[in-house]
């Protein structure tokens, strides 16, 4: 069985910009999670997508976005990027359910100049 | 604002020591626990989810919850050099949704 796939793995952006990444979940799994993790502030939530709705949103600004497809897949978008965006962004899948449990993609690292 | 506290360490064991890991949480109604794995510059690998008070064993790893203390513990017996990494708990915040609340993660090594 597949795990979490994430796409790219590696980007460079300048301030300013805009990206897009993307997350396959595991195969079944409906709901995806994504995560910011830098080393001053540790791994935090960003957004839940169960069902191609978003769930749960963490403290991030408006730059922060996400979508999710019928297929389960999940993109997060972050607009007019700032130097302290550069972190590596990890999604997570899971079933649906109490106590399910999450298992991570291999996340993108992403740097903004 | 929900918080997870964990001892950011370094912990250091000799191998085949027990390595123990603490990790308290702020809100009393959590339910789900887990124990993730990280080493350096790759992503989260879940070792152990545990929902109910007392001991679950999984091989040499041993979580074990105690929710009336708001804590939550992962014994590692018999560490080996290939264990050196940091270990991140984790509380679901909601019941039925995947926005965990993540400590800060304690850095262990293992000493050969």
């Amino acid at each position: 069985k597949a795990g979490v796939t994430q796409t790219p793995r590696y980007l460079i952006k300048t301030r300013g910009q805009q990206v897009t990444l993307s997350c396959s979940p595991i195969s079944g799994h409906r709901s995806v999670s994504w995560y910011q993790q830098t080393p001053g502030q540790g791994l935090q939530f960003l957004f839940e997508y169960f069902s191609e709705t978003q769930r749960n949103k963490g403290n991030f600004p408006g730059r922060f976005s996400g979508r999710q497809f019928s297929n389960s897949r999940s993109e997060m978008n972050v607009s007019t990027l700032e130097l302290g965006d550069s972190a590596l962004y990890l999604c997570a899948s899971s079933v649906q359910g109490e106590g399910a449990e999450a298992f991570f993609g291999q996340g993108t690292r992403l740097t903004v100049v | 604002q929900k918080e997870v506290e964990q001892n950011s360490g370094p912990l250091s064991v000799p191998e085949g020591a027990i390595a123990s890991l603490n990790c308290t949480y702020s809100d009393r109604v959590s339910q789900s626990f887990f124990w993730y794995r990280q080493y350096s510059g790759k992503s989260p690998e879940l070792i152990m989810s545990i929902y109910s008070n007392g001991d679950k064993e999984d091989g040499r790893f041993t979580a074990q919850l105690n929710k009336a203390s708001q804590y939550v513990s992962l014994l590692i017996r018999d560490s080996q050099p290939s264990d050196s990494a940091t270990y991140l708990c984790a509380v679901r915040g909601d019941n039925y949704g995947q926005n965990f609340v993540f400590g800060p993660g304690t850095r262990l090594s293992v000493l050969p």
